[in-house]
Formats: C-alpha cells, sequence, structure tokens
C-alpha cells in the first residue's frame, strides 16, 4: 500500500518568514495530494491540493509542488502569519474510480509562527 | 450549512461495552470515511464507503465495523472496545473525487 512520510514533525518560524513542508510518498500510481490544516479542537480543513497532471499550484499565499519523478511534493507558506499555527498534514491518493479517493496521511507537522 | 457531524464528541467507556459513533453528512456525498488519529501517527483509515452498502476496509480495521444503510449516514461501531481503541475519530465526506470534509472529531477514552 501506500507509504506517505512528511518532514519536520515540527517547524518554528518568525512572523513574516517562509515555512516549507516537505512529503514523499511511495505509490507511483498515487495521482492526488491534498494538504489539510488541523487547528486546535478541529476537524482537518483542506487549504490547497495538485493533481499529477500539475507541476505547481499557487493559492495567495501558499503553494505546492509535485514531483513525480522523485515521488515528492512540497507545502510552501510565505509571508507566515500566527493563525497560520496549526499542524499541517500531507496526502496521497489514487482514485478509486467513480471519482472517489482513499488518502493516505502524512504523520504531520505543527508549525508555529513565532510574532 | 453544509457539514458533516458527528456524536458524541467526548465518550469515557469501559472496557467490552459496546458503542457507537454516528456520522452524517447533508451533502449528499457518496464517499463517506473513518479515521483515528493518534499522537506521532497522523491519521489512518478504518473503514470506507464508496455509496449504500459497499463498505471496505482501510488501514486499521480490526475492532471496527461500520454499515452504511443511508446515503447520509456512516456510523462507526465499536462492538468489544478496548483501551488501545482511546482515540480522536474523524468522519469525512466527498464526492466526485473533490475534497473530503471533515467532521468536528470525537474523543474516546476506554478504561
Amino acid at each position: 500500500g501506500e507509504n506517505v512520510e512528511q518532514h519536520p514533525s515540527t517547524l518554528s518560524v518568525q512572523e513574516g518568514d517562509s515555512a516549507v513542508i516537505k512529503c514523499t510518498y511511495s505509490d507511483s500510481a498515487s495521482n492526488y495530494f491534498p494538504w489539510y490544516k488541523q487547528e486546535l479542537g478541529k476537524g482537518p480543513q483542506l487549504i490547497i491540493d495538485i493533481r499529477s497532471n500539475v507541476g505547481e499550484k499557487k493559492d495567495q499565499r501558499i503553494a505546492v509542488t509535485l514531483n513525480k519523478t522523485a515521488k515528492h511534493f512540497s507545502l510552501h507558506i510565505t509571508e507566515t502569519q500566527p493563525e497560520d499555527s496549526a499542524v499541517y498534514f500531507c496526502a496521497a491518493s489514487r482514485g478509486l474510480g467513480a471519482g472517489s479517493y482513499q488518502l493516505t496521511f502524512g504523520k504531520g507537522t505543527k508549525l508555529s509562527v513565532i510574532p | 450549512e453544509a457539514q458533516v457531524t458527528q456524536n458524541p464528541r467526548y465518550l469515557i467507556t469501559v472496557t467490552g461495552k459496546k458503542l457507537t459513533v454516528t456520522c452524517s453528512q447533508n451533502m449528499n456525498h457518496e464517499y463517506m470515511s473513518w479515521y483515528r488519529q493518534d499522537p506521532g501517527l497522523g491519521l489512518r483509515q478504518i473503514y470506507y464507503s464508496m455509496n449504500v452498502e459497499v463498505t471496505d476496509k482501510g488501514d486499521v480495521p480490526e475492532g471496527y465495523k461500520v454499515s452504511r444503510k443511508e446515503k447520509r449516514n456512516f456510523p462507526l461501531i465499536l462492538e468489544s472496545p478496548s483501551p488501545n481503541q482511546t482515540s480522536l475519530y474523524f468522519c469525512a465526506s466527498s464526492s466526485g473525487g473533490k475534497t473530503q470534509y471533515f467532521g468536528p472529531g470525537t474523543r474516546l477514552l476506554v478504561l
């Protein structure tokens, strides 16, 4: 089955600096790579995703890059703000058919943005 | 409001006492799933369902059962809970290969 490794497990940055979280996956058939943000006491919430036919995707201060050859993808957050502090999870998936996906998650990165 | 709801949010029980955690979504999603979250292990899938009466095992199904008799509901059943099932549980749903929406979580303690 799929195996997703996520690094680092904790990350502290100064407000305004950039943060980068990296993930690798093992199943070359995986074709969907979402990133989730989990705030304290809440369920994970999708912040950005990328599919295997795209190398990079950006949404305001958040970007994700994908290298299918190397089987790794990364989350980049620029101009970090205190409200970016949370646990971030990467995931990888291949389609199950009928438009459904089975996600395998990394172990998470606790990001702390220091004001 | 589009949402996934779980009940109860917190539960303390004893070993061997059957319990059910309910999950309901109001988005008419075909796909529903249960995860458990443990410190240092991230989110691991327990069971998933691609539609009514269609369920399959995830990565950690031992000790759990599910059913999908209606599209909106996907209960998680622990027939004989054990302390190693103490965890934070999340239900999620999605449709058409789009984002999975997660519920608020159920924190379970098995004594």
